[in-house]
């Protein structure tokens, strides 16, 4: 079992859409869970970070159930520049181990 | 501000040549490195990570190797290329007391013939 999990996508969404991902991880003693973006052929940035009691950046809202070890990231009001992969990214602890997802892939079209 | 080079961006090497890539980070002193590939399509793995000068853990095995020969300079070398050893290699740096984000250099892509 892959330690973090993604549906790869891709999703096809108009502009205005609400889109939503969903990432498991397997690792119950994992410290910390962030979204991170990446554009097609550049390095990832991170785009928020997950707290417990679920956090909004603009039109980004994260989600974090530990119980079920699920992430979930909203994106409302989608635009063409959020095309992109997202990826659900797990911190082990320690030396500020990241494990990445694979990413699921957006496609925001007029 | 903190800055990360990476190079070089693209090489094409033939199976069995040797690699050198380098990474540097500005602006930050003690930081963590990370050395990161991504294949074709497939999430980033981790390869390598260091805490300090001459200080490397190996990830996963395989004939890559890393070396930390001053603090903000981090190397990932092979002495023989294998078909396999292709894809898009990112060097990462931490502050050490971060609780997860990553800066990310441009990456190199290599491929390997």
């Amino acid at each position: 079992r892959k330690e973090v999990e993604q549906d790869p996508g891709p999703f096809n969404v108009p502009e205005g859409a609400t889109v939503a991902f969903n990432c498991t991880y397997s690792n119950s003693a994992s410290q910390s869970f962030f979204w991170y973006r990446q554009d097609c052929r550049k390095e990832p940035k991170l785009l928020m970070s997950v707290y417990s009691s679920g956090n909004e950046d603009g039109r980004f809202t994260a989600q974090l159930n530990r119980a079920s070890q699920y992430i979930s990231l909203l994106i409302r009001d989608s635009k063409l520049s959020d095309s992109a992969t997202y990826l659900c990214v797990v911190n082990l602890g320690g030396y500020n181990k990241l494990i990445f997802g694979a990413g699921t892939r957006l496609a925001v079209h007029p | 501000s903190q800055t990360i080079h990476q190079w070089p961006a693209t090489l094409v090497q033939p199976v069995g040549s040797p690699l050198s890539l380098e990474c540097t980070v500005e602006g930050t002193s003690n930081p963590n490195l990370y050395w990161y590939r991504q294949a074709a399509g497939r999430g980033l793995q981790l390869l390598f990570y260091s805490v300090g000068i001459g200080q490397i853990s190996s990830e996963v095995p395989q004939n890559l190797s890393a070396s930390r020969p001053q603090d903000r300079q981090f190397i990932l070398s092979s002495k023989k290329l294998l078909l396999s050893d292709s894809g898009f290699y990112l060097c990462a740096w931490s502050v050490q007391s971060a609780r997860g984000e990553l800066f990310f250099g441009e990456g190199s892509r290599l491929t390997v013939l």
